[in-house]
């Protein structure tokens, strides 16, 4: 069974300029996940969907940064306009969900985002 | 707060050595979850072990084991035997029932297996 897919794998923009990323999580799942993961540190929550919801948003950027995950299954993170800032790895992940609570979290390999 | 504390940061050790990695985690839930996840060079986060609050029973896993103990709040890993392969990012994280699937992530200890 594939497991979650993530494209681009790296990216590299001039800043100003948008980018967006694109998940598809594992079939069936319906939690999706996208994190930010900076040098050294830990992945860090942008946004949880529970299926088409967006239910955790909270440290989502939203002057530049948005999501979408429609009919509740791929999703696309968008960054306009990036900022030097923003290079980082973009990671998303998906977990059962619904009725499967606190269950493990799946990660696709990232996607490396680099704002020159 | 940081919910999930790794405080060591990088460890080195020889190949064939035994190393733990130490995970210290505060919540006020009752039923919580913890995991361990290894990040090799490639970048994948690779789902290790899930517990639940409920269950305190130590297990193995072939080379790995997992100490859980609440009058501690810690979950520790341990490898035994290093392998080189076994070089990478390890992250400890939490899940609350409270929260639902929300994760915490520590941040991560960089482990070297020198050959």
């Amino acid at each position: 069974e594939a497991g979650v897919v993530q494209s681009p794998r790296y990216k590299i923009i001039e800043k100003k300029q948008p980018v967006a990323f694109w998940c598809n999580p594992i079939s069936g799942h319906n939690t999706l996940y996208w994190y930010l993961q900076n040098l050294g540190q830990g992945p860090e929550l942008l946004i949880r969907y529970e299926n088409e919801e967006a239910v955790d948003d909270s440290q989502l950027p939203k002057d530049r940064f948005s999501a979408e995950r429609l009919k509740g299954v791929d999703s696309t993170l968008k960054i306009q306009p990036a900022e030097l800032g923003d290079s980082a790895v973009y990671l998303c992940a998906s977990s059962l969900g619904q009725g499967h609570m606190n269950t493990e979290a799946f990660f696709g390999q990232g996607t490396r985002l680099t704002v020159v | 707060a940081q919910k999930v504390t790794q405080a060591q940061t990088e460890i080195s050790v020889v190949e064939k050595e035994d190393v733990t990695l130490d995970c210290v985690y505060e919540t006020r839930d009752t039923t919580y979850y913890l995991f361990w996840y290894k990040q090799p060079p490639s970048g994948e986060l690779v789902f290790l072990i899930r517990r639940n609050s409920f269950d305190e029973q130590n297990e193995i896993s072939g080379r790995y084991s997992w100490n859980f103990q609440k009058s501690t709040s810690s979950f520790n890993f341990t490898i035994t035997a290093s392998q080189v392969v076994d070089s990478a990012v390890y992250f400890c994280a939490l899940s609350e029932s409270n929260t639902g699937n929300q994760f915490y992530f520590g941040t991560g200890t960089s482990l070297t297996v020198i050959p």
